[in-house]
């Protein structure tokens, strides 16, 4: 079953725009991870924020965590059309390492 | 370093035949995961590996499904008796140790017809 959601379903940017995806779940986390995915295939693993963390910067990301509401969010700044993909949250919730994934946000950068 | 590589990296087989998937993790990686993925929403996790045994195997849909990594290493999951339900994008991702980043391979794009 799914844990996580991700808001909003789909997303559609100029480039240079920032984007800005929301991720909700449920249960206690370890940690949370934020990927990416192309054309339904691999994800490429993004950023980690741990439960006793609240922002995380990387390059043009920059993720915070809120486990009080059980949510986080993703920015990225100054997007570029390669930046079209779809984006996860994921949790480990109970085990500690199994991945919650969301349904994911769809985000599309147009030149 | 060489990343998660997975094949084959597309199946296509027949409704009740036998498949295999096979996933080779980054080395020096102990902890091995596999993850379904249908059209539309987030991999689903399968099966968790640290070594050689499969530490949680609470995922698997059904008996058909089986994974085995034998030597701590490359692991293969085993579909029997293949249905039209299973038709998904299985995913491999392997990381240092169970609970640290996992890292995931291109996937296998599975169809049963």
């Amino acid at each position: 079953s799914q844990q996580g959601e991700e808001d909003p379903q789909a997303l559609s940017i100029q480039e240079g725009e920032n984007a800005t995806m929301n991720c909700s779940y449920k249960t206690s986390i370890n940690n949370l991870q934020w990927y990416r995915q192309n054309s339904g295939r691999g994800l490429v693993h993004l950023i980690l924020i741990r439960s006793n963390e609240r922002e995380k910067h990387s390059g043009r990301l920059r993720v915070t965590l809120d486990t009080s509401k059980k949510s986080s969010s993703l920015l990225i700044t100054a997007s570029r059309a390669a930046d079209t993909a779809s984006y996860f949250c994921a949790t480990d919730g109970d085990s500690g390492y199994a991945l919650n994934f969301g349904k994911g946000t769809s985000l599309l950068v147009t030149p | 370093g060489a990343g998660v590589s997975q094949t084959p990296s597309n199946k296509v087989t027949e409704k009740g035949k036998y498949v295999e998937l096979r996933c080779d993790p980054i080395s020096g990686h102990t902890a091995l995961y596999w993850y379904r993925q249908s059209l539309g929403q987030g991999p689903e996790f399968l099966i968790y590996f640290q070594g050689t045994g499969a530490a949680d195997d609470s995922g698997l849909p059904n008996d058909r499904f089986f994974a085995v990594r034998p030597e701590g290493s490359v692991s293969t999951l085993k579909i029997q008796r293949t249905e039209r339900g299973d038709s998904a994008v299985y995913l491999c991702a392997s990381s240092l140790w169970g609970g640290e980043t996992q890292y995931f391979g291109p996937g296998t794009r599975l169809l049963v017809l």
